[in-house]
């Protein structure tokens, strides 16, 4: 059964660094590209960033462009996003989920998300 | 950019409705179109891809159309589980940017 859990989630003051992770299981993490969506409280979904499956390829929205930094480790079947200089704007909940088909691809399966709030 | 636009942002409908939700691109994105369904607290499910291709599980009431800038996801017989917050997506390019959402309610 595939499996994506989040991790790493809280309360960041506005400029401070949080670093999310997503442990992923029941299926070959290095043969898919993988990816972090996230959705702002009542708002909708925002692509934030994929990397493809050696980590060399990487795209990012561009409101978080020079912020935020995707990785992998695909000895430990894991996926990070490193966030830097959080604004207000960033609070939301943070979903990784596994990309799957042609062109850019779809999001097959997604984990349960971990929500982050940038707040003093 | 491609930019994603869904009509309409609400749709009231009652069990057993036919409805009908349109996303248009800003460019052509052939026929790379998604759509999900995403439940209050829940992470989005895959419900369609490549335009008209059933996600696994997905019942045969859901549809998919279109190509190039105009698509539409249709659930023919709604049922009280299809209450939900829709999604299109495009992804013909690595930026996989979606719609801005349809919220299904009951009429």
């Amino acid at each position: 059964e595939v499996q994506l859990v989040e991790s790493g989630g809280g309360l960041v003051q506005p400029g401070g660094s949080l670093r999310l992770s997503c442990a992923a299981s029941g299926f070959t993490f290095s043969n898919y590209w993988v990816t972090w969506v996230r959705q702002a409280p009542g708002k909708g979904l925002e692509w934030v960033a994929n990397i493809k499956q050696d980590g060399r390829e990487k795209y990012y929205v561009d409101s978080v462009k020079g912020r935020f930094t995707i990785s992998r480790d695909n000895a430990k079947n894991s996926l990070s996003l490193q966030m830097n200089s959080l604004r207000a704007d960033d609070t939301a909940v943070y979903y990784c989920a596994r990309v799957y088909g042609g062109k850019g691809g779809v999001f097959d399966y997604w984990g349960q998300g971990t929500l982050v709030t940038v707040s003093s | 950019d491609i930019q994603m636009t869904q009509s309409p942002s609400t749709l009231s409908a009652s069990v057993g409705d036919r409805v009908s939700i349109t996303c248009r691109a800003s460019q052509s994105i052939d026929d790379w179109l998604a759509w999900y369904q995403q439940k209050p607290g829940k992470a989005p499910k895959l419900l369609i891809y490549k335009t008209s291709i059933l996600g696994g599980g997905v019942p045969p009431r859901f549809s998919g159309g279109g190509s190039g800038t105009e698509f539409t996801l249709t659930i023919s017989g709604l049922q009280p589980d299809d209450f939900a917050t829709y999604y299109c997506q495009q992804y013909n390019t690595y930026s996989q940017k979606f719609g801005q959402g349809t919220k299904v309610e009951i009429k």
